[in-house]
């Protein structure tokens, strides 16, 4: 059973670019959330999705930071017009659907976001 | 507002000793309580966790925790420490109503195993 997949490990982006993360949950799961790590610090929760909603979304910046879920296909979180303060290590984690508080969440690799 | 606090930034342990690394949380209801070790370049691995039931619990890799609600602490122990042990452990708490199922992390402790 092959685990949350991440792609691109690694992006770099200019200043004003738009970067694209996706994320591809463990077979089986429904929920995925989007978390942001700074360099030295802990994660901070953005965004929490199921398939076609987005449940809860009170960590994302009001402006640039959108994502989705499809019916088909993987989760994508879309930033726009980047600056140097997006530069983070970006992770996603499923859970299987239920009662979601009691299962732990399984992370991806995470997306190195590198902004010039 | 809910949060985790990791009051140490690093601890240090000789190979063999004990480990403890601390945890304390502040919830308004029932805490679900999680630990996740991160090696370098690498995502979060799931460690172990506390629903309800036995306040002692055991997971991964030897490791175990200590829910104490007076204290509102969940410590994260291992009897004997291995140099493979040394990562960055986190903590982190889901409410068990509402909150919609987001973690709250701590800022994480730094484990040195020496040799």
């Amino acid at each position: 059973n092959a685990g949350v997949m991440q792609n691109p490990r690694h992006l770099v982006r200019r200043r004003g670019q738009e970067a694209r993360l996706r994320c591809s949950p463990m077979k089986g799961h429904s929920h995925v959330y989007w978390y942001r790590q700074l360099p030295e610090e802990g994660l901070k929760f953005m965004v929490y999705l199921q398939k076609e909603n987005i449940i809860d979304e009170s960590g994302m910046p009001k402006e640039r930071f959108s994502a989705e879920f499809p019916k088909e296909g993987p989760s994508i979180l879309r930033i726009q017009q980047v600056v140097r303060g997006d530069s983070a290590a970006y992770f996603c984690a499923s859970s299987p659907p239920g009662t979601g508080a009691l299962y732990e969440q399984y992370f991806g690799p995470g997306t190195r976001l590198t902004v010039t | 507002a809910q949060s985790v606090a990791q009051p140490e930034d690093q601890v240090n342990v000789a190979e063999g000793n004990p480990l403890t690394v601390k945890c304390t949380y502040s919830v308004s209801g029932n805490p679900y309580l999680f630990w996740y070790v991160q090696y370098p370049n690498r995502g979060l691995q799931f460690l172990l966790k506390y629903i309800t039931g036995d306040n002692l619990v055991k997971g991964s890799y030897g490791f175990e925790a200590e829910f104490n609600k007076s204290q509102t602490s969940f410590h994260l122990k291992k009897p004997s420490a291995l140099v493979s042990d040394s990562a960055l452990y986190f903590c982190a708490v889901r409410l068990s109503s509402g909150g919609y199922n987001k973690l709250i992390f701590g800022a994480g402790t730094r484990l040195a195993v020496h040799p």
